[in-house]
């Protein structure tokens, strides 16, 4: 069965410091892959996506960026956080054909002091 | 462009009592996937159900159900007879058959079941 990680679960960064959250999907092949963020209160915001290694795209101007190095690893980074940034982080995955439902991490919160 | 619109941004109901948390959605498609999420505390979102466009049969599961009526573009969800554990932030999402195909939420219902 397919499962997803996704961790840390809990982070406090301070404004201007490095981030690096990490999602992987275990029992799939070529999955769609998604990081989302969620404000305190609010719905939940499409960041990135990604259909293949390599192959990302953005759906909103931000501080943030996503790589995907591997098939099944999906990483959401940023070189200065900034307080805004603070929300919480989730990882989707769907699979590559059909459409079928997306599965989601157990999520980060992030908080930037 | 597609979008989600959920009204209701919060109920309050007593246990056993039913409760309906609506769902409007916009699009241009004529494919496409509707999905309801719960979201509990925790913060992880569970999957509840998922809708083709062409599949107009209302759904029942438990004490759930949900009524999709593309006439109006709705996708209303009903808890029958509540309960405490019920208590959760509700998305209603819609994504799309081709291209791009994650999901757009609505900005969740939160339901407070009192006991």
């Amino acid at each position: 069965s397919q499962t997803i990680h996704q961790w840390p679960a809990t982070l406090v960064q301070p404004v201007g410091s490095p981030l690096s959250l990490e999602c992987t999907v275990e029992g799939t092949s070529n999955p769609n892959l998604y990081w989302y963020r969620q404000a305190a209160g609010r719905g939940l915001q499409l960041l990135f996506y990604s259909v293949g290694i390599g192959q990302i795209s953005s759906e909103v101007p931000q501080n943030l960026s996503a790589s995907r190095p591997q098939d099944r690893q999906f990483i959401l980074s940023s070189k200065k956080l900034l307080l805004s940034d603070s929300g919480f982080y989730l990882c989707a995955w769907s699979p590559g054909t059909g459409n079928y439902g997306y599965t989601f991490g157990s999520g980060t919160r992030l908080t930037v002091v | 462009a597609q979008k989600v619109t959920q009204a209701q941004t919060e109920i309050s109901v007593v246990e056993k009592e039913d409760v309906t948390l609506d769902c409007v959605y916009e699009t241009r498609d004529t494919t496409y996937y509707l999905f309801w999420y719960k979201q509990p505390p925790s913060g992880e979102l569970v999957f509840l159900i998922r809708r083709n466009s062409f599949d107009e049969q209302n759904e029942i599961s438990g004490r759930y159900s949900w009524n999709f009526q593309k006439s109006t573009s709705s996708f209303n969800f009903t808890i029958t007879a509540s309960q405490v554990v019920d208590s959760a932030v509700y998305f209603c999402a819609l994504s799309m058959d081709t291209g791009r195909r994650a999901l757009t939420f609505g900005s969740g219902t939160r339901l407070q079941v009192q006991p």
